[in-house]
This record gives C-alpha cells, structure tokens and sequence, in this order.
C-alpha cells in the first residue's frame, strides 16, 4: 500500500497568514492526489483535485502543486472559516489510501 | 438536491453485522461509483470499499476483503455496505461517497454513521 504522510500534524497560525501543508507520497503517484477538508463533526469536503484543480465552489485562496511523491497545499490568506483538518489522499493505485492529517488551529 | 443521506447510529455486539445505506439523490446515481470510507476516533480515513452503480461490479480493501458486502439498489437509489463478524476496534464513524468525475476521487459525502461494537 502506498502511506501517505502529512506534516506538520497541527499548525496554528493567525488570519491573514499563509499556510502551507506537505504531504509525501512512499512512492510517486504521479499527479493523482486530492485535498479535503474536515470541520469538526462534519463529513470531509473535495477541495482540490488532480493536484491543483480547484473543486467548485472552493475559495481561491487555496492552491495546490507537486507532482511525484511530494505535494502542498497552500492557504494564501488564512480566513477564520478554515478552522479544520486537512487531508491528502492518493488514486494512483489501489487501495485509495490518505494522510494522516494536519489540524489548523486559529490562533 | 445533490446529496447522500445515511442511516442512523447503530450499536453491535461483537461477532454480529452492521449494515449501512445511503441514499443518493439529486445527480444520475446510475452513472457514479459509490465509495465506503471509515474513520475512527483520531484516525485517519480509511477506504473500504466501492460498487460501481451501473455494472454492480465491486472491490474492497485487502484488509476487508473478508467481511464486507457492497451493494446497490438502483430502483431507490441506495447502496448499501455491510460488515460482518465486527470486532471492537471497528468503532468509527462510515461515510458513503460518490465519485462522479475522476476515478477516485470523492466530490460528494454522505453525512456519516456512527458504528459502536461493543463486546
């Protein structure tokens, strides 16, 4: 199985600030990587797809890059709303496999 | 409306089967593949399982391969994910998604469903 490992774990930042996420892939995976975003008690949500393409509906405050095994996730301008943990997850191969997740915490 | 609506919570002893539905509505159910994703407490997510809605054609996780069932019911738009001989440590919450674009990926969840196993 393809392990998926996202740091850091948990990141507190202020609003305004940029805030990036890494995630590293145990082998490449090409550009077959997706962002979710987890509210507390919620189901998670798409947000980005295919490594950068937006998902509808997402601010465009976040983007995406990487390719191969290492990828990131960036907020450019973090807002209150994005209090949440935040996922990876690859579709290279089978089993679809995920991060281990990264908190932001709103300082 | 564009949704999947889950069952409700539901407590198990140990060695029995739970089975989960989900209800889709609001997009063509026959064109999506129908994915169950787990998440215990302070887990990460873990895929299960998907049915491809159209063909019925499934596949699931080696680490479930075992014990789970994936169906679909096209004629009320529902599938269904049941899992048998549950132990403890198959607590967690189970979510439905719909993968209606790219292989894969998830662009629609269902609300989730509580499983407790109690022994």
């Amino acid at each position: 199985d393809i392990q998926m490992t996202q740091s850091p774990s948990t990141l507190s930042a202020s609003v305004g600030d940029r805030v990036t996420i890494t995630c590293r892939a145990s082998q490449s995976i090409s550009r077959w990587l997706a962002w979710y975003q987890q509210k507390p008690g919620k189901a998670p949500n798409l947000l980005i797809y295919d490594v950068s393409s937006l998902n509808s509906g997402v601010p465009s405050r976040f983007s995406g890059s990487g390719s191969g095994t290492e990828f990131t996730l960036t907020i450019a301008s973090l807002q209150p709303d994005d209090l949440a943990t935040y996922y990876c997850q690859q579709y290279s191969v089978y089993p679809l496999t995920f991060g281990g997740g990264t908190k932001v915490e709103i300082k | 409306q564009v949704q999947l609506v889950q069952s409700g919570p539901d407590v198990k002893k140990a060695g029995t089967s739970v089975k989960v539905s989900c209800k889709a509505s609001g997009f063509t159910f026959s064109a999506s593949t129908m994915h169950w994703v787990r998440q215990g407490r302070g887990q990460r997510l873990e895929w299960i399982g998907w049915v491809v809605v159209g063909s019925g054609n499934t596949k699931s996780a080696q680490n479930f391969r075992e014990r789970v069932t994936i169906t679909r019911d096209m004629s009320t738009s529902t599938v269904y994910m049941e899992l048998s001989s549950l132990r403890s440590d198959d607590t967690a919450v189970y979510y439905c998604a719909a993968e209606r674009g790219g292989e894969g990926v998830f662009d629609l969840w269902g609300q989730g469903t509580v499983v407790t196993v109690s022994s």
